[in-house]
């Protein structure tokens, strides 16, 4: 238990579907990430947002909505993805501003599928 | 941040001691080294992560090199758990909550 609780664990959908992965953090930090692992490729950060605010994007498709409404949880929403978007979803959590000592707990990741 | 290796994948014995490098020959002054695990199928682990000094912690040993051009992650005693693919990282002090992830090390712990 990493005290970052990601739902659902597996999720299906198709093409023209609206879903949303879920985040929460028991941990007080005011940091929350959207990373995206697809098979056989190293993790890649999707968004950062720190203490609510959204602090980086790197050049997601908008079809990836994020949302922050607190420091405690963070929501991806999904619209009109594409079989290629098909990977794990991983969160994480950290408390900022500690420059490179900052850890980084993560979830147990959203294992998407679209078809 | 700098670049890392690491090799692709090794084996080892349980109960025997793990000791998986890496390079960065890269690396700045103010650069740390980070170690992460990611078991299959979970979110990766915080393992240890080090400036110049060797490091413990329940976890592993953290040994860099004087140069801090490389470093090895030791596990002391390796079991069948911590078969994962373990990532090195270096990070900038300044560079806030980034943290890039490579390809890493499938490392296997055999009965």
């Amino acid at each position: 238990e990493t005290g970052v609780t990601q739902t659902p664990r597996h999720l299906v959908m198709g093409m023209t579907n609206k879903k949303s992965l879920k985040c929460e953090q028991h941990l007080g930090h005011n940091a929350m990430y959207w990373y995206k692992q697809s098979a056989k490729k190293p993790l890649e950060l999707m968004f950062v947002y720190n203490f609510k605010e959204q602090t980086e994007n790197n050049s997601v498709p908008s079809r990836f909505s994020p949302e922050c409404p607190n420091s405690s949880h963070l929501f991806l929403h999904l619209h009109t993805l594409q079989p290629e978007d098909s990977a794990l979803y991983l969160c994480a959590s950290s408390q900022a501003k500690q420059g490179a000592r900052e850890k980084l707990f993560f979830g147990s990741g959203t294992q998407l599928s679209v078809l | 941040d700098a670049k890392t290796t690491q090799p692709t994948s090794m084996d080892c014995a349980e109960g025997r001691a793990a000791n998986l490098p890496c390079n960065h020959s890269t690396i700045s002054g103010n650069e740390y080294v980070y170690w992460y695990r990611q078991i299959h199928s979970q979110g990766p682990q915080y393992i240890i992560h080090g400036l110049k000094n060797n490091e413990t912690n329940e976890m592993a040993s953290l040994i860099i090199t004087e140069d801090r051009k490389s470093s090895t992650l030791i596990l002391p005693h390796a079991t069948l758990r911590d078969t994962a693919v373990y990532y090195c990282i270096v990070r900038v002090e300044t560079s806030g909550s980034r943290l890039t992830f490579g390809e890493g090390t499938q490392l296997t712990v055999n009965p």
